[in-house]
C-alpha cells in the first residue's frame, strides 16, 4: 500500500521552462514533507522541505507547495536547467519516528 | 562539508553467503537510518538507531540485523543472502533523535552514496 504517490514516472521539460512534479499522499498524520534528487551512482541529496503549517516554501529557484485538503504537494523549478536533470523522490516523514516514506520517484530530463 | 560515507559502495556476494554494510554519519549525528531501494523502486525504510539504541524497524528481514556502535557508525548485517536482496543500501544521519523539539532544517536525513549489493 503506497502511501506516498508520484504518478508520473518520468517528465521531460526544455530549459528555461518551469518543471512541475507531483506528489500525493493518504495518510491525514503525516505533516512534514521533503523533496529529494538523485543521481545514478549517488545517495538521495536534500532539496527542500515544507511542514505541514505551511503552504509554500521557496528556495532559490526551488517552491514546494502543500495542499493539505488534497493531501497534494507539488515541486516547481524554474527556470529548469539541464543539470536538473535527475530522479526526484518526495518523502513523507512519520511524525512519530522520523522515517521516511518515499514516493516512487519522477525522472526529470531537462533538454537544452 | 563532511558526507555520510558508506563503505563498501558496491558488493558482489553469492546466495547464502553473508554480507555486512558499514554507515559512517556525519559527526555529531546521533541517528542513523537504513533504506533499501530495489531496482525501479523507492527507498524502503528498514531499520534506525538513536543514541546505540535501535529506535524503529521497518520492513527488515529477520536475516538482517543491525547495531550502532559508541562513535556511532552502525553495521547492518546480512546473512543467507537471497537473490531478492539485490538492492541499493542507503544509510541516512541527522543530528536529533526521539528526544523531538522544533523541527529544523538540521533534523533533515542526509544519505549517503549507498552501497549496491548484488546477489548472485
Amino acid at each position: 500500500d503506497q502511501q506516498v504517490k508520484q504518478n508520473s514516472p518520468s517528465l521531460s521539460v526544455q530549459e528555461g521552462r518551469i518543471s512541475i512534479l507531483n506528489c500525493d499522499y493518504t495518510n491525514s498524520m503525516f505533516d512534514y514533507f521533503l523533496w529529494y534528487k538523485k543521481y545514478p551512482a549517488e545517495g538521495p541529496t536534500f532539496l527542500i522541505s515544507i511542514s505541514s503549517i505551511k503552504d509554500k516554501n521557496e528556495d532559490g529557484r526551488f517552491t514546494v507547495f502543500l495542499n493539505k485538503s488534497a493531501k497534494h504537494l507539488s515541486l516547481h523549478i524554474v527556470p529548469s536547467q539541464p543539470g536538473d536533470s535527475a530522479v526526484y523522490f518526495c518523502a513523507a516523514e512519520d511524525s512519530g519516528t522520523y522515517k521516511y516514506i518515499f514516493g516512487t520517484g519522477t525522472r526529470l530530463k531537462v533538454l537544452a | 562539508a563532511a558526507g555520510v560515507i558508506q563503505s563498501p559502495r558496491h558488493l558482489i556476494k553469492e546466495k547464502r553467503e553473508t554480507a555486512t554494510l558499514k554507515c559512517y554519519p556525519i559527526p555529531r549525528h546521533d541517528t542513523v537510518y537504513w533504506y533499501q531501494q530495489g531496482p525501479g523502486q523507492d527507498p524502503q525504510f528498514l531499520i534506525s538507531f538513536y543514541e546505540k539504541m535501535q529506535s524503529d524497524k521497518g520492513s527488515i528481514p529477520d536475516r538482517f540485523s543491525a547495531q550502532q556502535f559508541s562513535d556511532y557508525h552502525s553495521e547492518l548485517n546480512m546473512s543467507s543472502l537471497e537473490l531478492g536482496d539485490s538492492a541499493l543500501y542507503f544509510c541516512a544521519s541527522t543530528p536529533r533523535g526521539l528526544a523531538g523539539g522544533t523541527r529544523a532544517s538540521t533534523d533533515t536525513q542526509y544519505f549517503g552514496p549507498g552501497t549496491r549489493l548484488t546477489v548472485l
